[in-house]
C-alpha cells in the first residue's frame, strides 16, 4: 500500500494567486514527520517544510503553510502569491519513527508538478 | 555553509567502465543518503551511512559500491553497470539523531546516462 499519495499530478495556477497541494498519508507509528521539498528542472531537491505529529500548530515558512489535519492524515502544501519561481515538482514526503536516534529514511509520494502561469 | 555538493555534474560511462561519484557536505551531519532518481519518478532510497558505517542498504545490486571515507565525504563507486541504471544520483545529509525538525539536504546531483 502507498504510504504517502499524491493525487495531482499537474496543477495549474495564476501568478499571485494561492495554491494547494495535495497530500495523504498512511502510518501506524505515532511519532512521524512529514516533509515537502520542491524539485526545479535543475534536479536538486530544496526542502520546504516540515511538520511533526506531535506538533499542535500547522507549520509555516515564509510563503509556504501546511495544513495538517492528523485525523484524516492529510498534510496538504498551501503556497500563498505564488510565483512564476515555484513552478517545479513538489513532493510529499514522511519520515516515520522520529525519535529511534538512527538515520531517517523518507518515503515520498510520487510529486506534483506545478506551473504558474502570467 | 549549508550546501551539499557533487561531483561530477553529469556522467556518461559505458557498461564495461568503472567510474566513481563523490558527495561531500561540511554540515557536520553524521547521516549520508544516495539516492536514484528516474524520470519523472520520485528519489527512491538506495543507501545510508550513519557515523561513516553503512545502516541502510535497499537490496542495491553490488555493481553500486557506496563508501564513506569520513563524515564529510560519501562516494558511489559504480561498475559493469546497466543503460537501465541511467538517472539522477542524488546524495542528501542530516544528523543522524532523529529529533524533531531534522530535514536531509540534498545535492544538484549526478545525472548518469550508461551506454
Amino acid at each position: 500500500a502507498q504510504k504517502i499519495t499524491q493525487t495531482q499530478p499537474g496543477m495549474f495556477v495564476q501568478e499571485k494567486e494561492a495554491v494547494t497541494l495535495d497530500c495523504t498519508y498512511d502510518t501506524s507509528d505515532p511519532s512521524y514527520g512529514l516533509f515537502w521539498y520542491k524539485q526545479p528542472s535543475s534536479g536538486e531537491m530544496i526542502f520546504l517544510i516540515y511538520q511533526g505529529s506531535y506538533d499542535q500548530q500547522n507549520a509555516t515558512e515564509g510563503r509556504y503553510s501546511l495544513n495538517f489535519q492528523k485525523a484524516r492524515k492529510s498534510a496538504n502544501l498551501v503556497i500563498s502569491a505564488s510565483q512564476l519561481g515555484d513552478s517545479a515538482m513538489y513532493f510529499c514526503a514522511m519520515r516515520e519513527g522520529v525519535n529511534t536516534g538512527t538515520a531517517s529514511k523518507l518515503t515520498f509520494g510520487t510529486g506534483t508538478r506545478l506551473q504558474v502561469t502570467l | 555553509d549549508t550546501e551539499v555538493t557533487q561531483t561530477p555534474k553529469h556522467l556518461v560511462m559505458g557498461m564495461t567502465n568503472k567510474k566513481s561519484l563523490k558527495c561531500e557536505q561540511h554540515m557536520g551531519h553524521r547521516a549520508m543518503y544516495w539516492y536514484k532518481q528516474k524520470a519523472k519518478k520520485p528519489p527512491e532510497l538506495m543507501f545510508v551511512y550513519s557515523y561513516e558505517k553503512l545502516s541502510i542498504n535497499e537490496s542495491v545490486p553490488s555493481r553500486f559500491s557506496p563508501e564513506c571515507p569520513n563524515s564529510s565525504l560519501l562516494n558511489l563507486h559504480l561498475h559493469a553497470l546497466q543503460p537501465e541504471d541511467s538517472a539522477l544520483y542524488l546524495c542528501a545529509s542530516s544528523q543522524p539523531r532523529d529529533r524533531g525538525h531534522n530535514e536531509q539536504f540534498f545535492g544538484p546531483g549526478t545525472r548518469l546516462t550508461v551506454l
